[in-house]
């Protein structure tokens, strides 16, 4: 089947902008989460929803970012007023349990947002 | 707090073995990963190891892990240039989330 997928694969936009990022998880994965890769740097953890709910959202670094996930599938990360620090590949990855086993992370290709 | 260190860049000659290491601080971890990461391709999981083991293998890759020490290590045998990539160590727990090292770039020479 289908891998995890992210639109747009590619976003440049403007300080002070708002954008949203969109992942598909594979289908019937209960987790999604959402990841930051900055040029460098290994992937820095965000959110992770198990179903439709936020069960850490420890990571989103200010009130900047939210996410949401209505409906316990395709999940959309919203970023308001964009910074130019924010510019980063923005990475999703969904898992069929979720919480405290070694349950497998599926990621998706990214999405890489530019801030001008 | 959490954090995991590896060295950033590692130079093989095709056919040796190639060793990465990895120091994480959280000694709650319930499990350690290795992934790999290429160019324009998404982030794949290599291998995991339970935190109440010390070694696993899986056909050219050797995980050795020392609790003790917090000292994670990925032997990579007969290296090829198909394992030219990024290799992140992350550690995992029973919060879910992952936390990864910056990486290690391993390049490879003929």
């Amino acid at each position: 089947g289908a891998g995890v997928s992210q639109t747009p694969s590619n976003k440049v936009t403007e300080k002070g902008k708002y954008v949203e990022l969109r992942c598909d998880p594979i289908s019937g994965h209960t987790a999604l989460y959402w990841y930051r890769q900055s040029l460098g740097q290994g992937p820095e953890f965000l959110i992770y929803f198990q179903g439709t709910g936020a069960a850490d959202d420890s990571g989103l670094p200010n009130d900047r970012f939210f996410a949401v996930r209505p409906e316990g599938s395709v999940s959309t990360l919203k970023i308001q007023r964009t910074e130019r620090g924010d510019s980063a590949v923005y990475l999703c990855a969904s898992s069929s349990q979720g919480g405290g086993i070694a349950d497998t992370q599926y990621f998706g290709p990214g999405t890489r947002l530019t801030v001008l | 707090g959490e954090d995991v260190e590896q060295s950033l860049f590692l130079s093989v000659r095709e056919g040796d073995s190639s060793v990465i290491n990895c120091t994480y601080t959280d000694s709650s971890s319930t499990y350690l990963y290795w992934y790999k990461q290429e160019p324009g391709a998404g982030l794949q999981l290599l291998t995991y190891i339970f935190s109440n083991m010390d070694m696993k293998q899986d056909q050219r890759l050797t995980v050795l892990l020392n609790k003790k020490d917090k000292h994670l290590s990925l032997r990579i045998a007969d290296t090829q240039t198909g394992d030219s990539a990024i290799y992140f160590c992350a550690q995992g727990g029973s919060a879910s989330k992952i936390i990864f090292g910056s990486g290690t770039r391993l390049s490879i020479r003929p």
